[in-house]
């Protein structure tokens, strides 16, 4: 059974960091590209970032770009999203997401999606 | 960047009728690769159609998707209790994914 499950959220100050991980488990880790993708309180689904099966490939949203940073140790089964220079407008659950297989086009369709952790931005 | 657009933005309906959710594109969506999500309170989004019609494993036939280009459309045949919810869909076609504002879905 496909598992995500997402850790390290909690409230931080504005211009804080915070890293968030998730543990994937139940499929081979290493296949495939992960996601980042996000939902402030009462609002839609927004993509941040992803990386590659093999980490050699990153993207980000704009919003994001130069103050988040992902990557994925395989060994562990584990992604990552370091945040810093935080926002009162990044408050939002983080979800963690598969997405395709290395040999498949960068983006695809999340077939598999974490529970979500909760990053509140605030003083 | 694709934008899409989703309307209605609220469909109040009565378990046992048809509901039909439109997803329009702000430019073509290459390849059809169009998807769709139910997300309930507190609840991940969970896939119900990829490439514009095919079934996500497990998602019953009263799922449908259908569209293609800058148009696209799920169908819930006959609601159920449990299809109250809001739905998005997603673009995965440009460099960058992105996902409409979503509908949602609830009971009259």
């Amino acid at each position: 059974e496909v598992q995500l499950v997402e850790s390290g959220g909690g409230l931080v100050q504005p211009g804080g960091s915070l890293r968030l991980s998730c543990a994937a488990s139940g499929f081979t880790f290493s296949d495939y590209w992960m996601h980042w993708v996000r939902q402030a309180p009462g609002k839609g689904l927004v993509w941040v970032s992803r990386i590659k099966s093999d980490g050699s490939s990153i993207t980000y949203a704009d919003s994001v770009k130069g103050r988040f940073t992902i990557s994925r140790d395989n060994a562990k089964n584990t992604v990552y999203v370091q945040m810093s220079s935080l926002r009162v407008e990044d408050t939002a659950v983080y979800y963690c997401a598969r997405g395709g297989r290395w040999e498949l086009r960068p983006n695809w369709y999340f077939d598999f999606w974490g529970r979500g952790t909760l990053v509140t931005v605030s003083s | 960047e694709i934008v899409l657009t989703q309307s209605p933005g609220t469909l109040s309906l009565s378990p046992g009728e048809r509901a039909t959710l439109s997803c329009r594109a702000s430019q073509s969506v290459s390849s059809s690769f169009l998807a769709w999500y139910q997300q309930k309170p507190g609840q991940a989004p969970r896939l119900l159609i990829y490439g514009a019609s095919s079934r996500a494993t497990g998602i019953p036939d009263r799922f449908s998707g259908s569209g293609s280009g800058t148009d696209f459309t799920l169908t819930i045949s006959r609601l159920e209790p449990e299809d109250f919810a809001v739905y998005y869909c997603q673009q995965y076609g440009s460099s960058l994914s992105t996902f409409g504002p979503g509908t949602k879905v609830d009971i009259k």
